[in-house]
């Protein structure tokens, strides 16, 4: 399968913990981008980077968040000290310089 | 920023053909539009892109007056599998300003 993976696809985990996920785009696309959704809400758009260089984060990206991506390959979004209101889909996708967005299957994370 | 309106919902036959209307009055001259589907538990899919008059492709239409401040999506022929949540997006391609989903409409085929 050559299409965008994250993982975990499920994770649960305690208020105040902090947690990691990882996406990994398709080989050849340059520019990756992170979004949270809510249940009954589109997508909301987190941070982008092309490449390596991460060019634009929303105001919805506090302190507690930070994303990377290292050496322009995978990434990877960090929640620290979780809050519930971070509970959500959170959703990766790729594409070739500006051209359609390609999504992953998401990462849904529920904070007790 | 261009805001867009979509209906919340709406419903349809198998077999029929689906015409979305997506309002953004306040698009600016280097916008494009495109369109998302999403089924529940997956990430959303490109359906279309265009910028004035009219696209096509094998799965949809796009509709875009001359002042395009509406566009339309239109599905021929939809299926069961059509029930989907859809997206209207307007901004520079690129920019975080067309990577703003809005609520979406939410379509039900019925049998």
């Amino acid at each position: 399968d050559t299409g965008v993976s994250q993982d975990p696809r499920h994770k649960i985990t305690k208020r105040g913990q902090n947690v990691t996920f990882r996406c990994d785009p398709i080989s050849e696309h340059n520019r990756l981008y992170w979004y949270r959704q809510t249940l009954g809400q589109g997508p909301e758009f987190l941070t982008y980077f092309q490449n390596e260089a991460q060019l634009e984060k929303s105001r919805l990206l506090s302190d507690r968040f930070s994303a990377e991506r290292p050496k322009g390959s995978f990434s990877t979004l960090e929640i620290q000290r979780t809050e519930q209101g971070d509970s959500a889909m959170y959703l990766c996708a790729s594409s070739l310089a500006i051209d359609e967005q390609f999504f992953g299957p998401g990462t849904r994370l529920t904070v007790l | 920023l261009a805001k867009t309106t979509q209906p919340i919902s709406m419903d349809s036959y198998e077999g029929q053909e689906v015409n979305i209307t997506c309002s953004h009055n306040n698009i600016a001259t280097n916008d494009y539009i495109t369109w998302y589907q999403q089924f529940p538990s997956q990430g959303p899919r490109f359906i279309i892109q265009g910028y004035k008059t009219k696209v096509t492709n094998e799965v949809a239409s796009l509709f875009i007056p001359a002042d395009r401040k509406s566009s339309t999506l239109s599905l021929p022929r939809v299926s069961l599998s059509d029930t989907a949540v859809y997206y209207c997006l307007v901004g520079v391609l690129g920019s975080a300003r067309q990577l703003t989903f809005g609520s979406g409409t939410q379509l039900t085929v019925l049998p």
